[in-house]
């Protein structure tokens, strides 16, 4: 079993839907969660930091975190075409540096 | 605008060279992570430092692989020698210092070997 894992996708929704994008993790010891998106070819970025149960929002996104179900989540609403990159969940192991990154979500929307 | 700065962003060699990528974190972090990238097995984690010292390199073959920070603007990472299957992306990444801080991550450097 993977330490965070992710559906590989691709995720495709309209433009103008919600997207859901999940990620379930194994260390129960974990503090931090993020969300990056990263463009091909590109770098990944910061879309999301949560650390706490509960949700969370910014803007459009939403991310979602279930401590006790070792879940988190993370909601686009009215997705754009600019939108469609892949979206990789990464959480800290053991209260450390060290981040574990899942292997990402490929998010397709279609105009 | 602050980021964090990798030197070259494409290198391509021949296996059994030597390859030294080099990354300036943003100024103020004080930690520094390098990360390599490929389809097959996603991002990982290589090597990373806290203040200019190395806390975890359990991520690193290291017969072949090394990573110095010779200071607090330069962190370094060496392949010697070069092989076919470490041709990759690889991304170093800084942050300001506490474990739950964001790591902000530079542009990459493609590495092809040859």
């Amino acid at each position: 079993q993977k330490e965070v894992e992710q559906n590989s996708g691709p995720l495709s929704v309209p433009e103008g839907a919600i997207a859901s994008l999940n990620c379930t993790y194994s260390d129960r010891g974990s503090q931090s969660f993020f969300w990056y998106r990263q463009y091909s070819g590109k770098s990944p970025e910061l879309i999301m930091s949560i650390y706490s149960n509960g949700d969370k929002e910014d803007g459009r996104f939403t991310a979602q975190l279930n401590k006790a179900s070792q879940y988190v989540s993370l909601l686009i609403r009215d997705s754009q075409p600019s939108d469609s990159a892949t979206y990789l969940c990464a959480v800290n192991r053991d209260s450390s540096y060290k981040l574990i990154f899942g292997s990402g979500t490929r998010l397709l929307v279609r105009p | 605008d602050a980021r964090v700065t990798q030197t070259p962003r494409d290198k391509v060699t021949e296996m059994g060279q030597e390859v030294t990528m080099r990354c300036q974190p943003i100024l103020g972090h004080n930690t520094v992570f390098w990360y390599r990238q490929t389809m097959m097995q996603g991002l990982e984690l290589l090597a990373y430092f806290r203040n200019r010292a190395p806390l975890d390199d359990s991520g690193m073959p290291k017969d072949r692989f090394s990573a110095e920070m010779p200071d607090a603007t330069l962190a370094t990472l060496k392949i010697q020698p070069s092989e076919p299957r470490d041709s990759a992306v690889y991304f170093c990444a800084s942050g300001p210092g506490q474990t739950t801080d964001t790591q902000y991550f530079g542009p990459g450097t493609r590495l092809t070997v040859l």
